[in-house]
């Protein structure tokens, strides 16, 4: 099955904590993105990769770190969190144009106390 | 105009009812509009992605048309559902960066 599975699904750590947030895509698709959903803001970017060894800053990228070692996997790091960074987590993945819809992961709601 | 835009913001109907909302995008250099469907606790799903002026999809009960030109797509729902209650997103892609710019969503409630 077609899928983007991303871990966890809920996470809840402290302050500081160096957290990754897993997202792995199994239809070999060259573009993967990270986005961050906060009520009243809808969904805003924080990284996206077009291809292996290849990532971008979106719009919100600070606080946060990815990579892309492999085309399937796209982590998302948080080196230190803090509570701002409470929110709702989706990785999503596409192929490398505009009109192929995206395929987005069940999404990790995390809180930072 | 600068984002995407999306009207009304919430929208409560009753089951049978047909319904339409709105996504207003840049009209210039664009590529591609997409509407997805948000359930809560679910992840957003596709419902279309169109790319031509005049374009019209449907999908079941809802479609959508696009009118590049002017920078709108509406959707449509016909004889809403409460399966339909949803919040319904449209994006759109302008420029080469592979950026999609998202709208705020239309919340729709269907009572039965």
């Amino acid at each position: 099955e077609a899928q983007v599975t991303q871990n966890p699904r809920y996470l809840i750590t402290v302050t500081g904590k160096k957290l990754t947030v897993t997202c792995s895509q199994n239809m070999n698709h060259e573009y993967m993105s990270w986005y961050r959903q906060d009520p009243g803001l809808g969904l805003r970017q924080i990284y996206y990769s077009m291809n292996v060894e290849v990532t971008d800053k979106g719009d919100v990228p600070e606080g946060y770190k990815v990579s892309r070692k492999e085309k399937r996997n796209f982590p998302l790091i948080l080196e230190s969190p803090s509570p701002n960074q409470t929110s709702l987590y989706f990785c999503a993945s596409s192929s490398w144009t505009p009109n192929e819809k995206l395929f987005f992961g069940s999404g990790t709601q995390l809180s930072v106390l | 105009i600068l984002n995407v835009e999306q009207s009304p913001q919430s929208l409560h109907v009753q089951e049978g009812d047909s319904t339409n909302f709105t996504c207003s995008f840049p009209s210039s250099n664009f590529y591609a509009l997409h509407w997805y469907r948000w359930e809560t606790a679910k992840s957003p799903e596709a419902l279309f992605v169109m790319t031509l002026n005049g374009d019209e999809k449907k999908k079941g009960r809802i479609s959508a048309t696009l009118n590049t030109k002017e920078g709108y797509s509406y959707l449509y729902i016909k004889g809403s559902q409460p399966e339909d209650s949803a919040t319904y997103l449209c994006a759109s892609y302008a420029g080469n960066n592979r950026k999609l710019i998202w709208g705020l969503g239309t919340s729709l409630a269907v009572n039965p």
